[in-house]
């Protein structure tokens, strides 16, 4: 079954700094789709961005991109610019391309300082 | 913007009692999705339903779990004989097409006594 790590149970940023979460993943398979999940304290999970493994391209939204590694099965955010809006937990995951189950990492918790 | 939304957003129930789990996925979506999150823990996949029947199903979906589409809108979930490790936060899931993003619902926070 695949898997997904985040080791970061927790991370900090200074606000208008830069941060970045990472993601690792484990499939055999070569076709897939990977997602970052935001969740605010309280409130639903809610796409921040999303990549498909065929795109070479790295995929950006604003201030977050990712940087994604297929060879070492590494899919890292990058927040630019944190704001305290910002501040939530960040689920990554992994589709495949069979199947519909989405399959979560345990989640890092973002802290915002002001 | 439409939203996904969940009731009740928490329930209590004692052990042994069935419990529904109520859902109303965004309306023009095909594919709907239990997840359920137990404190601490990683969001697990429960199940997958499209066209009227479970497209896919984790281990977890035992007999003990049963999904339903009632009308045009609702989406259920019922768990018949509530245990104490069941209980965990769950997520109803909807998507327009099998490989688009999955938009989530808040939540049911499901405790068992």
């Amino acid at each position: 079954a695949q898997t997904v790590t985040q080791s970061q149970p927790e991370m900090s940023v200074q606000e208008a700094e830069t941060v970045t979460l990472s993601c690792t993943y484990d499939t055999s398979e070569s076709d897939y789709y990977l997602f970052w999940y935001k969740q605010p304290p309280s409130r639903q999970m809610i796409l921040v961005i999303r990549q498909e493994a065929y795109k070479q391209q790295n995929a950006t939204e604003n201030r977050f991109s990712v940087n994604f590694q297929k060879a070492a099965k590494s899919f890292s955010l990058k927040i630019s610019d944190s704001q305290l809006g910002d501040a939530a937990m960040y689920f990554c995951a992994y589709r495949g391309n069979t199947g519909n189950q989405f399959y979560f990492g345990t989640g890092t918790s973002l802290t915002v300082i002001p | 913007e439409p939203e996904v939304t969940q009731t009740p957003s928490h329930q209590v129930t004692q052990m042994g009692q069935e419990v529904i789990l109520h859902c109303v996925p965004i309306s023009n979506h095909l594919y709907f999705y239990w997840y359920r999150q137990i404190l601490g823990q990683k969001v697990e996949f429960l199940v997958s339903f499209y066209n009227n029947e479970i497209s896919e199903k984790s281990e977890i979906f035992d007999d003990q779990f049963s999904v339903e589409r009632p009308d045009g809108s609702n989406f259920t979930l019922k768990i018949r004989s509530t245990k104490l490790e069941d209980s965990a936060m769950y997520f109803c899931a909807s998507s327009e097409l099998q490989t688009n993003e999955q938009f989530f619902g808040p939540g049911t926070r499901l405790t068992v006594l």
